[in-house]
């Protein structure tokens, strides 16, 4: 699986948009680009996946460049409540040949009022 | 409906002893999948089940076996606890191996002393 470079943390305030950019330069032809958002003392939770240019639903964007070696979640509007830690993934699944999802350590957003 | 349930929430063991992690999931998911996630780090898989009566190693198997006897549980067992498997444990399920939108329980926190 591709290893995926994100930001530590960030911090923002409540009403900005956010953007989080992760770097893949090794993403593979069958890749997909996954984001998951975890709260504290909480599993993780999908936010969006994506495969190339953009993708939206009601929670947030995914931009995908056309060379794919980086990815861009957008959280519009960030509200106290989006105070996550936010984690990349790239890959195919369990059906990639390591076998395994790498979350790594992910980005804390901290939003603030 | 539940989703990703497990059992328990809390447990503290002592060095030796063992313990069985129950996940259930209701969603008649294929897919099954046991994590660990230690402090500041990321989700690391432990086993994987791609269906009924099927296991497979993760990223760090070792020191923990698994059963999938029925589709929708999947169980972890330590056979003999050490400290450090101390975590907090995910279980999460996914209809297919494709893409990685997997759903994750709310976590079962143990200690080992």
């Amino acid at each position: 699986l591709a290893k995926t470079t994100q930001p530590i943390s960030m911090d923002s305030y409540e009403g900005q948009e956010v953007n989080i950019t992760c770097s893949h330069n090794n993403i593979a032809t069958n890749d997909y680009i996954t984001w998951y958002q975890q709260f504290p003392s909480q599993g993780p939770r999908f936010i969006i996946q994506g495969y190339k240019t953009k993708v939206t639903n009601e929670v947030a964007s995914l931009f995908i460049p056309a060379d794919r070696k980086s990815s861009t979640l957008s959280l519009p509007r960030v509200s106290l409540s989006d105070t996550a830690v936010y984690y990349c993934l790239v890959g195919e699944g369990l059906e990639s040949n390591t076998g395994k999802l790498i979350f790594g350590q992910g980005t804390t957003l901290q939003v603030k009022p | 409906n539940a989703g990703v349930t497990q059992t328990p929430k809390f447990r503290v063991l002592k060095t030796g002893q063992s313990m069985t992690l129950l996940c259930a999931q209701d969603m008649n998911h294929e897919y099954m999948y046991w994590y660990r996630q230690d402090p500041g780090m990321g989700l690391r898989l432990i086993h994987y089940s791609v269906g009924e009566g099927t296991t497979a190693k993760g990223e760090v198997p070792d020191g923990y076996n698994v059963s999938r006897l029925k589709k929708q549980n999947f169980l972890l067992g330590l056979e003999s606890a050490a400290p450090s498997q101390t975590s907090v444990y995910f279980c999460a399920s996914s209809y297919s191996l494709q893409g990685n939108e997997q759903f994750f329980g709310p976590g079962t926190r143990l200690t080992v002393l």
